[in-house]
């Protein structure tokens, strides 16, 4: 079993759509979790962490369910320029930095 | 501020032979990590610095990969010899320190390996 998985995608969606990612992970010691985007041949960016309560950062919205390990993101109304693969990231547990990275859903969003 | 930098940014080689990527972090992050990111995977990681001591490489292929941060500031990592599945965009990225899971790692924009 992968320890962070997510559906790979593509989600096609349209213009102001409303599209949710979701991603779980093995490892219950996880610590803490994190979003990043991934534009194409580029850089992963940090979008956002995730909290247990719930956080939202605009049309970005991140849940955390630790009973189910279980992470999501939900984006509201697209923008052509939220095309990007999106990453779920869990940090172990421990005195390191050390991230663990699913293998990314890509989101197209279309005219 | 200056983000992280690599070099070089593409490199294609033949099987066998031998390559080094070069990374400089962000002026005063003591934590740098070198990742390989293979065409459909996220980013798994292969080593981790703190200043000039190693933290974690139980992922790093001993046998091939090696890297070195000698100053505690900038860093390479080396393959030799190159297998067709060393083919991937090895990413650096940096952070202010090792501890708390708010400490944001940084990735520079990678140099995509090619071998052939």
């Amino acid at each position: 079993r992968k320890e962070v998985e997510q559906d790979p995608g593509p989600f096609n969606v349209p213009e102001g759509a409303t599209v949710a990612f979701n991603c779980t992970y093995s490892n219950s010691a996880s610590q803490s979790f994190f979003w990043y985007r991934q534009d194409c041949r580029k850089e992963p960016k940090l979008l956002m962490s995730v909290y247990s309560s719930g956080n939202e950062d605009g049309r970005f919205t991140a849940q955390l369910n630790r009973a189910s390990q279980y992470i999501s993101l939900l984006i509201r109304d697209s923008k052509l320029s939220d095309s990007a693969t999106y990453l779920c990231v869990v940090k172990e547990g421990g005195a390191t930095n050390k991230l663990i990275f699913g293998t990314g859903t890509l989101l197209a969003v279309q005219p | 501020e200056a983000g992280v930098a690599q070099s070089p940014r593409y490199k294609i080689i033949e099987k066998r032979q031998s390559v080094a990527f070069w990374c400089n972090p962000i002026s005063g992050h003591a934590t740098l990590y070198w990742y390989q990111q293979i065409l459909g995977q996220g980013p798994k990681l292969l080593i981790q610095f703190q200043n000039n001591g190693v933290v974690d490489d139980s992922q790093l292929p001993k046998d091939r990969f090696s890297a070195e941060r000698l100053k505690g500031v900038d860093s390479t990592l080396k393959i030799q010899p190159a297998k067709l599945e060393d083919s991937a965009v090895y990413l650096c990225a940096s952070s202010l320190r090792r501890l708390a899971g708010t400490d944001t790692q940084y990735f520079g924009p990678g140099t995509r390996l090619t071998v052939l």
